[in-house]
């Protein structure tokens, strides 16, 4: 059973607000992942870590920050939020040496 | 540009029957696929996956046939319950920008009717 969380799962929030999207696992997986996905459409990777100190951006651009200080935990912060990044934002993690990944409930955000 | 197409957004089957999805890709470069089923408030969870090395991988009710010549490859439900209903997205590994990430299709909803 895959561990993986992801708070809040709902949100919404006014244009201009800081807000920080957390995404925790106790796999202990190396590489964790944040796709954004809206509905009808494919996930989009706009983030990934392989590991401590790694962060690079996936293959969507994106206005959101991430940080990897520790193995478990991967936040993603948008320092403004704007309506245009109303979507769900997913978390997964996964092995570093497998393609198979893990994936949280997801955070819908929704910026009035 | 997609490089991994689900053609198909709905397929609604009876229940006991054959459920087959599609899914088709353009890289010819691209040799792992998976097949993840996303339910309604959740994330997607992994189901089956297949290399291009076999054209087939079967895993209980559920099979995955890779048609490389085609770039194709489809997921068979074999019998479909109700329980099966939900939203099966395609993915390829990218061995392009984002190195051994996933590139996803836009998924197809199935509905299982009893």
């Amino acid at each position: 059973e895959a561990d993986i969380y992801q708070t809040p799962r709902y949100l919404v929030i006014g244009t201009g607000k800081k807000i920080t999207l957390e995404c925790s696992q106790t796999m202990g997986h190396d590489k964790m992942y944040w796709y954004q996905q809206d509905p009808g459409m494919e996930l989009h990777l706009i983030h990934y870590s392989y590991g401590v100190n790694s962060t690079e951006k996936g293959d969507l651009s994106s206005e959101s920050t991430v940080s990897r200080i520790r193995t478990e935990h991967f936040p993603l912060t948008l320092e403004s939020a704007r309506p245009s990044h109303t979507s769900q934002y997913l978390c997964a993690s996964s092995e570093l040496v497998t393609y198979e990944q893990y994936f949280g409930p997801g955070t819908r955000l929704t910026v009035t | 540009d997609q490089q991994v197409k689900q053609n198909s957004p709905s397929l609604s089957v009876q229940e006991g029957r054959i459920s087959i999805l599609n899914c088709d890709y353009t890289n010819s470069m691209f040799d792992y696929f998976l097949w993840y089923k996303k339910y309604p408030a959740e994330g997607p969870t992994f189901l089956i996956s297949i290399s291009s090395i076999k054209d087939k991988n079967e895993d209980g009710r559920f099979t995955v046939f890779l048609n490389k010549s085609a770039k194709h490859l489809s997921l068979h439900i074999v019998p479909s319950q109700p329980g099966d209903s939900a939203v099966y997205f395609c993915a390829a590994v990218n061995y392009g920008g984002s190195q051994g990430n996933l590139i996803f299709g836009k998924g197809t909803k199935l509905s299982v009717k009893p």
